[in-house]
Parts: structure tokens; C-alpha cells; sequence
């Protein structure tokens, strides 16, 4: 009940595409959604984040759709560029908590 | 912008030998974190630590696994007697309390 599901594991797009990257939990508890960005030999650095009671926030060309009912959360890429190829990771944690808990990751890579 | 650095970024131990990792957090962070990342896997949460003591801690960290501020900036983990299974990538991260963490570049660690 503590995991946060992710797919696609990779995810290949052109320059200027859409890609959208899915992640689901179980426990209800979780009341905070960040989205990781991985370079590599980087650690991971926080990219948007949402809380349960917005269903849409969008920082720049990044956006998190939320549906609270279905357990689930996404992020889209607008107009995707070679720079963004790096490692996403979805996670959730409960206020209540310290540890935030990552989904497996999604490799994204954009080609020219 | 400020940083948390770690040092070593590769440390390779004989199994059953001691080993340190050393991360100096952000000046002005109040809670510190080791994570770590198994080659390929997710991000997984080791230990928090606030106000000199450890604030929550997953089932992976054993009696194996200490954690030590011993100055005012220095934030340590120490694993005791290292087995094959602890090769991984570690990151420390460090916050204010609210949410969004900051991540070091993490210590490779192989054992062998």
C-alpha cells in the first residue's frame, strides 16, 4: 500500500511532442505528489508538485493532472525539448511522514 | 544558488569493512535525509534526522547503519560492516521542514 506505481518505464518522443508519464497509488493517506527530475550523475531534483485538492497545476511547459477519485496523477511535458531527456520520478508522501516514496522511474528521451 | 555537496563521489570497500559518507547540507536546513538508489531501481528512504536525533527510519537501516552530526555543518553515514548487497548510489538531502528536498550528486558506493 506504500508504493507508487509509474509507467512507461521508457518513453521515447520527438522534439516538440507531449510525452505523459503515469503514476498510481493505493494509500489514501498521501497528501503530497512531487515529480522528480534525474540527470545522470545528478541526484534528483524536485520539478512541480501537488497537493490532493488541485486537480491541474502547471509550471511552465510542466503540468500535473490529478484525479483524486481514480488514485492517480500524471505529468505532461509541453513542447518537449532535447534537454529535458533525463530520469522522472513520480512520488507521494503523507505530512504526517518523513520519507517520501518514489515510484521506479521513467527514462524519457526527446530526439531531435 | 546553495548546494548540498557529498563526498566521496565513488567510494569502493571490501565487504565487511566500515565506510563513511560525508554530506555537508544547505547552511540554513533543519532536517537532513540518506536515500538510496540501487542501479536501475527507485529512489528508496533511508533515515531522517532533526534537532540531533533520528526522526524516522526505513527497514533498511539496520544496526548496520548509523547516522552522525558531529559539527555544525557535517551530516555522516556510516555503514558498519558493508556487504555486497549495500552497493547502491547514496544521496543526502536536506530541507527546511516543508516539502521539496535537496539532493547531493550522491556517493556511488561498490562493494566488493
Amino acid at each position: 500500500q506504500q508504493q507508487v506505481k509509474q509507467s512507461p518505464q521508457s518513453l521515447i518522443v520527438q522534439k516538440g511532442g507531449i510525452p505523459i508519464i503515469n503514476c498510481a497509488y493505493e494509500n489514501t493517506a498521501f497528501d503530497y505528489f512531487p515529480w522528480y527530475q534525474q540527470f545522470p550523475g545528478k541526484g534528483p531534483a524536485l520539478l512541480i508538485a501537488i497537493r490532493p485538492d488541485v486537480s491541474e497545476k502547471k509550471e511552465g511547459r510542466f503540468t500535473i493532472s490529478f484525479n483524486k477519485s481514480a488514485k492517480q496523477f500524471s505529468l505532461h511535458i509541453m513542447d518537449s525539448q532535447p534537454g529535458d531527456s533525463a530520469t522522472y520520478f513520480c512520488a507521494a508522501k503523507e505530512t504526517s511522514y518523513d520519507k517520501v516514496i518514489f515510484g521506479p522511474g521513467t527514462s524519457l528521451s526527446v530526439i531531435p | 544558488e546553495p548546494e548540498v555537496t557529498q563526498t566521496p563521489s565513488h567510494q569502493v570497500t571490501q565487504m565487511g569493512q566500515e565506510v563513511i559518507l560525508r554530506c555537508v547540507p544547505i547552511s540554513n536546513h533543519l532536517y537532513f535525509y540518506w536515500y538510496r538508489q540501487i542501479l536501475g531501481q527507485k529512489v528508496e528512504f533511508l533515515v531522517s534526522f532533526y534537532n540531533n536525533e533520528i526522526s524516522e527510519k526505513s527497514e533498511i537501516f539496520d544496526d548496520q547503519f548509523s547516522v552522525e552530526r558531529p559539527d555544525g555543518s557535517n551530516f555522516t553515514l556510516k555503514i558498519r560492516s558493508t556487504k555486497l548487497e549495500d552497493s547502491a548510489m547514496y544521496f543526502c538531502a536536506s530541507n527546511r521542514g516543508n516539502e521539496k528536498l535537496f539532493f547531493g550528486s550522491g556517493t556511488q558506493l561498490s562493494v566488493l
